[in-house]
């Protein structure tokens, strides 16, 4: 079952332009993950933050996460065409390794050069 | 690495045949492998987890009978889709989640298959 709900759905930006992408979920959760998917393409693992950290950086990426409202967001820097992707979050409510994951709607993020 | 790879890559069938699809990590022991299904423009939808050796767990609402899944060694799932009609028409991912390593509960991707059924 689905428990992640992404906005927007869908976003088009400039090249250079910031890009945020937000999701919510239902229940506890141990960590959340951020993956990009090319149309057609299979899943590019970007970022997971677990439970107990608020932010995390990788790159042009930042992630947050507030557990108290159950919600994260995804902010993507300066932006670039190669960009363009959807864009998924998926909570992983699992203690266990190699717990399932519930992914929410997906952003799909149009960047233009 | 952390590589996982599915195939065949795209596959077109007729209905009421059965198809098999291969996922496989080739640098690591996944221990755990899951199946998901993904219809245009929508998100993943899980189907099944697969422990090595043991029956996979279906998600509500998933015909076990119709999506047979074997994980029979550390390295390889399999996804048959038995007598597949139009509806089964979707693109599968599976992705697979092991020790050696990696990062807890991280998930690593295949490309995906495209199934039609026609």
């Amino acid at each position: 079952s689905q428990q992640g709900e992404e906005d927007p759905q869908a976003l088009s930006i400039q090249e250079g332009e910031n890009a945020t992408m937000n999701c919510s979920y239902k229940t506890s959760i141990n960590n959340l993950q951020w993956y990009r998917q090319n149309s057609g393409r299979g899943l590019v693992h970007l970022i997971l933050i677990r439970s107990n950290e608020r932010e995390k950086h990788s790159g042009r990426l930042r992630v947050t996460l507030d557990t108290s409202k159950k919600s994260s967001s995804l902010l993507i820097t300066a932006s670039r065409a190669a960009d363009t992707a959807s864009y998924f979050c998926a909570t992983a409510a699992d203690y266990n390794q190699g717990g399932k994951l519930i992914f929410g709607q997906g952003t799909e993020l149009s960047v233009k050069p | 690495g952390a590589v996982v790879s599915q195939h065949p890559s795209r596959v077109i069938c007729k209905s009421g045949t059965s198809v098999k699809i291969e996922c496989r990590s080739l640098d690591f022991q996944a221990t755990t492998m899951f199946w998901y299904r993904q219809f245009p423009k929508q998100s993943l939808m899980l189907m099944a987890t697969s422990n090595e050796g043991s029956k996979a767990t279906y998600e509500q609402g998933v015909e076990k009978d119709k999506f047979l899944i074997n994980h029979a060694s550390l390295t390889l799932s399999t996804l048959t889709v038995t007598s597949a009609h139009p509806e089964d028409s979707s693109f599968y991912i599976c992705s697979a989640s092991g020790s050696g390593g990696l990062s807890y509960n991280e998930q690593f991707f295949g490309p995906g298959t495209r199934l039609t059924v026609l």
